[in-house]
């Protein structure tokens, strides 16, 4: 269990620019979610694969996200056209789901978003 | 309208006594229930677990105690210690969490003094 890796750590871009965070979940997990986590507040979930099929994304903050899982392994998270209210902690997690019983979600350390 | 709400920012207690935090509900769905612990810089931690079937929970120094009437949980953590130093979420989810997407407190911050 080498955890879930999220990379970059830290990214900083400038207002209307693009970026993308990659989520590399634990091997044998077969869903994936992305959540948000602002100053002050609890993570926020924004929306969840099992294997590729992305099985809810209503709670994506507006459509200038969007997030894939093209082979159902690692998973990325777009955000087009940033604003400072963008600026967050974008945290991924993961968990297996199935006839062996369910495991609680394990988050990894997150990519911290700075929108100037 | 926070669904999870821990009223308290921030708890302080002496090495080798009780932590007692608390979290509160509105949302009557909600069947299943977890605590996280975060440090600065990580992700939260997955903690102990309840489901709505059950009144308590243990897993070593940590008992969750859930009251369905009251719309109340809290996480007890006997003995503290300084390494319990961290933010506790609270979080909560409907179909026994299944689906997990859950939904968070705004937690609170535990500070244990050796």
């Amino acid at each position: 269990d080498t955890g879930v890796s999220q990379n970059p750590r830290h990214k900083i871009t400038k207002r209307g620019q693009n970026v993308t965070f990659r989520c590399d979940p634990i091997s044998e997990h077969n869903r994936l979610y992305w959540y948000r986590q602002t100053l002050g507040q609890g993570p926020e979930f924004l929306t969840y694969f099992q294997n590729e099929a992305q099985l809810e994304k209503s709670r994506l903050l507006s459509d200038r996200f969007s997030a894939e899982r093209p082979k159902g392994s690692f998973s990325t998270l777009e955000i087009q056209r940033t604003e400072q209210g963008d600026s967050a902690m974008y945290l991924c997690a993961s968990r297996r789901v199935g006839t062996g019983g369910n495991s609680p979600l394990h988050f990894g350390n997150g990519t911290r978003l700075t929108v100037t | 309208d926070q669904q999870v709400k821990q009223n308290s920012p921030s708890l302080s207690v002496q090495e080798g006594r009780i932590s007692i935090l608390n979290c509160d509900y509105t949302n009557s769905m909600f069947d299943y229930f977890l605590w996280y612990k975060k440090y600065p810089a990580e992700g939260p931690t997955f903690l102990i677990s309840i489901s709505s079937i059950k009144d308590k929970n243990e897993d070593g120094r940590f008992t969750v105690f859930l009251n369905k009437s009251a719309k109340h949980l809290s996480l007890h953590i006997v003995p503290s210690q300084p390494g319990d130093s961290a933010v506790y979420f609270c979080a909560a989810s409907v179909y026994g969490g299944s689906q997990g997407n859950l939904i968070f407190g705004k937690g609170t911050k535990l500070s244990v003094k050796p």
